[in-house]
């Protein structure tokens, strides 16, 4: 696609509800990864993708997140049991591949928890 | 958590003039990059300095990096009231995730 998509843009859920995000890359890009971003704050890496493999998903704050991306396009995080602390912005990037350093960043899918 | 800090936090300036803003990181790193944020929209890529370079230039863009300093400065020349965002440095070290400071919020004064 022209540029990477998130959907949905906003997310109202219930403390204790599961939540599944998704991230369209640009078509092209094999590596993809997954941000959180707090109010007023530089985004935090959560996890990784070269293409379907998630070499390193050390910033994943607990076991409630969870990430996928099957066949190496779409890829989707998940986060279950929500509490208060999981509302933030979350950002998908892509980058060409593993050793390109540019990140193209999708408009972000903004997480309330109520 | 942040990588490092960003200096200042918020700047406010008149159209025309010049933004420094500044970046201090703390780990080594294989290169520096700058974003911009746009209310409401995603991050932006701007420019991208190697740890072996000192200095850069991209259009109305200039950035610095000093590794012996861990530091790192942008400059934006003849500012526009289009340049009214958040600005973020990135750092990356082996593997290719981005760690980001916490950003400095410019406003351009029309």
């Amino acid at each position: 696609g022209a540029g990477v998509s998130q959907s949905p843009r906003y997310k109202v859920t219930k403390r204790g509800q599961d939540v599944t995000l998704r991230c369209d890359p640009i078509s092209s890009h094999a590596t993809l990864y997954w941000y959180q971003q707090a109010l007023g704050q530089g985004p935090e890496f959560l996890t990784y993708f070269n293409y379907e493999a998630q070499p390193d998903k050390s910033g994943l704050p607990s076991d409630r997140f969870s990430a996928e991306r099957p066949e190496g396009s779409i890829s989707t995080l998940t986060i279950q049991r929500t509490e208060q602390r999981d509302s933030a912005m979350y950002r998908c990037a892509s980058s060409l591949d593993s050793v390109s350093y540019e990140q193209y960043f999708g408009p972000g899918t903004r997480l309330t928890v109520t | 958590s942040q990588q490092g800090e960003e200096d200042p936090q918020a700047l406010s300036i008149q159209e025309g003039e010049n933004a420094t803003m500044n970046c201090s990181y703390k780990t080594s790193i294989n290169n520096l990059q700058w974003y911009r944020q746009n209310s409401g929209r995603g991050l932006v890529h701007l420019i991208l300095i190697r740890s072996n370079e000192r200095e850069k230039h991209s259009g109305r863009l200039r950035v610095t990096l000093d590794t012996s300093k861990k530091s790192s400065s942008l400059l934006i020349t003849a500012s526009r009231a289009a340049d009214t965002a958040s600005y973020f440095c990135a750092t990356t070290w082996g593997a290719q995730k981005l760690v980001f400071g916490q950003g400095t919020r410019l406003t351009i004064n029309p």
